[in-house]
């Protein structure tokens, strides 16, 4: 069975920074590009950064570039999204989803990040 | 970047209705759109993809069409556990979504 699960969120202050997991597990990992999408409060859904299975590859939305890096471990399974420089406007449930010809097949269950002094 | 544009944003019907979301791009994307539902606290679920290709285990009266900038989603028999938010989304990087339409009880 596919699953990601997110970890890492929290409160954070406005200049801080968090850094996000997400734990992939039932299928071969190194095999799939990897994304994440952030919902703010009451919001609709936002696209975040890629990253290519090898991780050779990434791209970010506008409003994180520069601020937010993606990485991977294909030995361990794991996706990162450090965010820095964090603002109010980066509050969200930030979720990890698997990218494949179908678009985001599967979905992690997200990690709410506050931002907020 | 491609801007996505749903209608309506919110929906009233009643179980049984025939229910049509439709998005718009606003440039062509061939048939690289995906519809998702979503209910609250919960993570998106992909329901279509190709614009009209039905993800196993969705029910057959979910239904997609449309190429190019114009595309629907359809529920032929509103059911109780549809009511949720859906939402579309092209996937040519940068992947968009449309801003959900809320499909509530009438």
């Amino acid at each position: 069975e596919v699953q990601l699960v997110e970890s890492g969120g929290g409160l954070e202050q406005p200049g801080g920074s968090l850094r996000l997991s997400c734990a992939a597990s039932g299928f071969t990992f190194s095999n799939y590009e990897i994304n994440w999408v952030r919902q703010a409060p009451g919001e609709g859904l936002e696209w975040v950064a890629y990253i290519s299975s090898s991780g050779s590859t990434t791209d970010y939305a506008d409003s994180v570039k520069g601020r937010f890096t993606i990485s991977r471990d294909n030995a361990k399974n794991l996706v990162y999204l450090q965010m820095n420089s964090l603002r109010a406007e980066d509050t969200a449930v930030y979720y990890c989803a698997r990218e494949s010809l179908k678009g985001f097949e599967y979905w992690g269950q997200g990690t709410l990040v506050t931002v907020s002094s | 970047d491609i801007q996505m544009t749903q209608s309506p944003s919110t929906l009233s019907a009643s179980v049984g209705d025939r229910v049509t979301v439709t998005c718009r791009a606003s440039q062509s994307i061939s048939s690289w759109l995906a519809w998702y539902q979503q209910k609250p606290g919960k993570a998106p679920n992909l329901l279509i993809y190709k614009a009209s290709s039905l993800e196993s285990g969705v029910p057959s009266r979910f239904s997609g069409s449309g190429s190019g900038t114009e595309f629907t989603l359809t529920i032929s028999s509103l059911q109780p556990d549809d009511f949720a938010t859906y939402y579309c989304q092209q996937y040519n990087r940068p992947w968009t979504f449309g801003q959900g339409t809320k499909v509530e009880i009438k």
